[in-house]
């Protein structure tokens, strides 16, 4: 059974500086990896997915890797805003749904 | 397009009361999500239908837990009777499933529901 785990927990970065949010899973066998955004309150807002036929993609300033031979997936944010505060949760696909880590919670610090 | 749409947004209720929640998927998408999420167990997917039949309904906790979708733009999540455990957020969620694989789910805004 797939289980995704996300580390860590929480995080808190001052304004500007790039950070990397982590994810693993333990099923290689997955069809795709989505990155979510959650806001207090509110339900998820996906931020990029990749087929597992991908290496990576790219949003903005976001970018998620994908390596299902080690079972990871990051990631990466550019010069980080206020803004981006939320919780990063990753999800991995296979046989037609996701399963969810419990989340990363960003707090970017102006 | 109006996104997924889920009523009610908020539901307070007494223990041992039918509950029941509400969601129109996007139309167009013929995959529908049901998912619970709280502070201890994060988020769970309850069932999910692919061109409204039910698919995998491993996660749906126990039999006083009941979803169907009787058409392709609504689906009910029932609770029956509800007990103080049950709160949580609920979202609904909804894709294109083209045969192969899931497409980007997009979730509704949640029904918050507390059992008192």
């Amino acid at each position: 059974k797939q289980e995704v785990t996300q580390i860590p927990a929480a995080l808190s970065v001052p304004e500007g500086e790039n950070l990397v949010l982590n994810c693993s899973f333990t099923d290689s066998a997955i069809y795709n990896l989505q990155w979510f955004r959650q806001d207090p309150g509110k339900g998820l807002t996906s931020l990029l997915l990749i087929q597992s036929s991908q290496r990576e993609q790219t949003s903005g300033r976001l970018n998620a890797s994908l390596d299902k031979s080690s079972g990871r997936s990051t990631l990466y944010i550019a010069a980080s805003q206020p803004g981006d505060s939320a919780t990063y949760l990753c999800a991995g696909g296979s046989q037609g749904n996701l399963i969810f880590g419990k989340g990363t919670k960003l707090s970017v610090k102006p | 397009d109006a996104g997924v749409i889920q009523s009610p947004r908020h539901e307070v209720t007494e223990m041992g009361q039918e509950v029941t929640l509400r969601c129109k998927p996007i139309s167009g998408h013929n995959s529908l999500f049901w998912y619970r999420q709280t502070m201890m167990r994060g988020l769970e997917l309850l069932i999910y239908f692919n061109n409204n039949v039910p698919i995998d309904d491993s996660g749906m906790p126990e039999d006083r837990f009941s979803a169907k979708m009787p058409n392709a733009s609504f689906s009910t999540l029932k609770i029956q009777p509800s007990e103080p455990r049950d709160s949580a957020v609920y979202f609904c969620a909804s894709s294109v499933w083209t045969g192969g694989h899931q497409e980007t789910q997009y979730f509704g805004p949640g029904t918050r529901l507390l059992v008192l």
